[in-house]
């Protein structure tokens, strides 16, 4: 079955530290995977999606990696700001689907 | 272009009744999805288009709920013989093929059914 679990399901940090989320999933053969911030009671925004073929994406202060082989991807967040509070969630696409299976998603606040 | 359209925002009805919601994606994205997602869980995927055709739909819809993209642009999501287990947030995302495939989700439909 294919499964996307996210660790933890809550954090809370100071400002301006280095954080890193993680998604987990199962099956290796994925299509691509994709990360969303949601902020409370809003529809998603997409943050960073990365390939099967790539290694790693970039977008500002944030980096996704993805390592199919062990079937893990991080979402590190430099320089973390109050701004930042919200739920992450990382979906996965498989090869031979349209769909894409959303973990729970990781709540962080980021503390002034 | 104002992104992904959802309608209504909030819909409160009795069990029993029929719902409907609509979704306007962006414009040139002919890819589209509906997803479900209740308090403190990921979406949950419901249904996919490609222009007017459902491509990928999900078993754990009853049929009670069936969607609609009847040309190829907005697409509609029903709901009949509500249950109190209905009461969610509907999500709808769009994308274009040959792309990224990155989605751009609406705001949502939050339903509450009493």
């Amino acid at each position: 079955k294919q499964e996307v679990t996210q660790i933890p399901a809550a954090l809370s940090v100071p400002e301006g530290e280095n954080l890193v989320l993680n998604c987990s999933f199962t099956d290796s053969a994925i299509y691509n995977l994709q990360w969303f911030r949601q902020d409370p009671g809003k529809g998603l925004t997409s943050l960073l999606l990365i390939q099967s073929s790539q290694r790693e994406q970039t977008s500002g202060r944030l980096n996704a990696s993805l390592d199919k082989s062990s079937g893990r991807s991080t979402l590190y967040i430099a320089a973390s700001q109050p701004g930042d509070s919200a739920t992450y969630l990382c979906a996965v696409r498989w090869e031979g689907t349209y769909k894409y299976i959303f973990g729970t998603g990781t709540r962080l606040k980021v503390l002034a | 272009d104002t992104g992904v359209s959802q309608d209504p925002r909030h819909k409160i009805t009795k069990r029993g009744q029929n719902v409907t919601f609509r979704c306007d994606p962006i414009s040139e994205h002919n890819r589209l999805y509906w997803y479900r997602q209740t308090l403190g869980q990921g979406p949950e995927f419901l249904t996919y288009f490609q222009n007017e055709a459902q491509l990928e739909k999900s078993r754990l819809l009853s049929d009670r709920f069936s969607a609609e993209r009847p040309k190829g642009s907005f697409s509609t999501l029903e709901i009949q013989r509500t249950e109190q287990g209905d009461s969610a947030m509907y999500l709808c995302a769009s994308s274009s093929v040959g792309g990224a495939n990155v989605l751009t989700f609406g705001a949502g439909s939050r339903l509450t059914v009493l």
